[in-house]
């Protein structure tokens, strides 16, 4: 089966200090998305991106957050500095051309970051 | 921005009984998308859907696109434990849209 694979599956850092998550989209798919699930939340869209291009990043905060491609088998979300409030678990989904062109998402298993 | 309503927030029923959650949303979809998810895993698609009054079934699973475009249901037949879970609705515009995702069912089935 193709999955999209996500590093690490758990993290616990201090406040203040550097994190970054690492996703490995399904080969061929060409969209990328960023989702941060939490209780009160739900799941919220961080970023997400089409053949490497950023579309949308407009859920992320710009002043801590940053997502990038660097090649289409890596997307990486970093936080700078992390704070208490980054507690979350972050997806990473890859997508495929569904009917009518929709994007069919299929999720990682996540990363369960906790700053402490 | 487009906001999803799902409900019911959460549902404990016995083995064997019948679940419907639904979602509406106060804008129109093109596309709606119904998850499962697994403690400690990501969601998992369950059903598509891609056009307005289509109803599809997968297994026990069936669902329908709203013919407004505003809402979609899902249904599971004869429950078993294994449906434990939360159940996410997700509606999408177009092709280079965000998938718009609701709060999530959680489901709970008593043996």
């Amino acid at each position: 089966d193709a999955r999209v694979t996500q590093t690490p599956r758990h993290k616990v850092t201090e406040m203040g200090q550097e994190v970054t998550m690492r996703c490995q989209p399904i080969l061929g798919h060409n969209t990328v998305f960023w989702y941060r699930q939490t209780m009160m939340q739900g799941l919220e869209l961080l970023a997400y991106f089409r053949n490497r291009a950023p579309l949308d990043d407009s859920g992320m905060p710009k002043d801590r957050f940053s997502a990038e491609m660097p090649d289409a088998t890596l997307a990486t979300l970093k936080i700078q500095p992390s704070e208490p409030r980054d507690s979350a678990v972050y997806f990473c989904a890859s997508g495929s051309p569904g009917g009518s062109g929709a994007n069919v998402l299929t999720f990682g298993a996540g990363s369960r970051l906790t700053v402490l | 921005g487009q906001q999803l309503n799902q409900s019911p927030q959460s549902m404990f029923i016995q083995e064997g009984e019948d679940v419907s959650m639904n979602c509406t949303s106060s804008s129109i979809f093109n596309t709606w998308l119904w998850y499962k998810q697994e403690p400690g895993e990501g969601p998992v698609l369950l059903i598509a859907l891609y056009k307005a009054g289509e109803l599809t079934s997968n297994g026990r699973l069936t669902a329908q696109f709203g013919i407004t475009r505003k809402d979609s249901f899902l249904n599971i037949s004869a429950s078993i434990p294994s449906d434990v879970g939360i159940y996410f609705c997700a509606g999408q515009l177009g092709s280079n849209y965000k998938l718009t995702f609701g709060k999530g069912t959680l489901l709970t089935v008593n043996p």
